[in-house]
């Protein structure tokens, strides 16, 4: 299976500035089938990404997705006071799928 | 609006079992796949299973295989898990998720329930 390795494991900001948040694969994800979520305390995940670069419904355009093969990237760039929440990339070009371990953004 | 609501979490012994249940709405509930997911109090997001949108495939985690199976009720819009020889490792909230794309097993999930709890403890 593919194992997804999430850095840094916490990100501490201020509201405004730009969050980068890498996922790395240990293998390459196919067709980029690559997805982002953010969970917030006692709430369910939320897609953000997905196919690597592209947003889901509703989602605001201050959060875009990049990358390919092992290497993929999901940046805020200006953080608002609702994003501060922990954020999990996921694979599901293989089976079984499967999620990283998360990068929590705390406010700084 | 799309809603999915599980229920059947509880307090259960291990090596007992237990059925999870998931009622959809909002969306035409046999044209999408639907996926469970679970999290361990505190920890990451872990996939368990995935039914088509005809229920002819299932697909289940290594860690629950032969354990737990999958089914769904298209005429009730009903996601469900049966889970049997619960382990102390089986403790977490389990989320149903539906499938983000019509007639496709696997890509990601759009749409997530509030998730039941369900722990394993004599």
């Amino acid at each position: 299976e593919i194992v997804l390795t999430q850095s840094p494991g916490t990100l501490s900001l201020s509201p405004g500035e730009r969050a980068t948040l890498s996922c790395r694969a240990s293998q390459s994800v196919s067709s980029s089938y690559l997805a982002w979520y953010q969970q917030k305390p006692g709430q369910a995940p939320r897609l953000l990404i997905y196919g690597a670069s592209s947003r889901a419904t509703g989602i605001p355009d201050r959060f875009s997705g990049s990358g390919s093969g092992t290497d993929f990237t999901l940046t805020i760039s200006r953080l608002e006071p609702e994003d501060f929440a922990v954020y999990y990339c996921q694979q599901y070009g293989s089976s079984p799928p499967t999620f990283g371990p998360g990068t929590k953004v705390d406010i700084k | 609006e799309v809603q999915l609501v599980e229920s059947g979490g509880v307090v259960v012994q291990p090596g007992g079992s237990l059925r999870l249940s998931c009622a959809a709405s909002g969306f035409t509930f046999d044209d999408y796949a639907m996926h469970w997911v679970r999290q361990a109090p505190g920890k990451g997001l872990e996939w368990v299973s995935l039914i088509s949108w005809d229920g002819g495939s299932t697909y289940y985690a290594d860690s629950v295989k032969g354990r737990f199976t999958i089914s769904r009720d298209n005429s009730k819009n009903s996601l469900y898990l049966q889970m049997n020889s619960l382990r102390a490792e089986d403790t977490a909230l389990y989320y149903c998720a539906k499938e983000g794309l019509a007639y496709r097993s696997g890509s990601y999930e759009d749409y997530w329930g509030q998730g039941t709890l369900v722990t394993v403890s004599s």
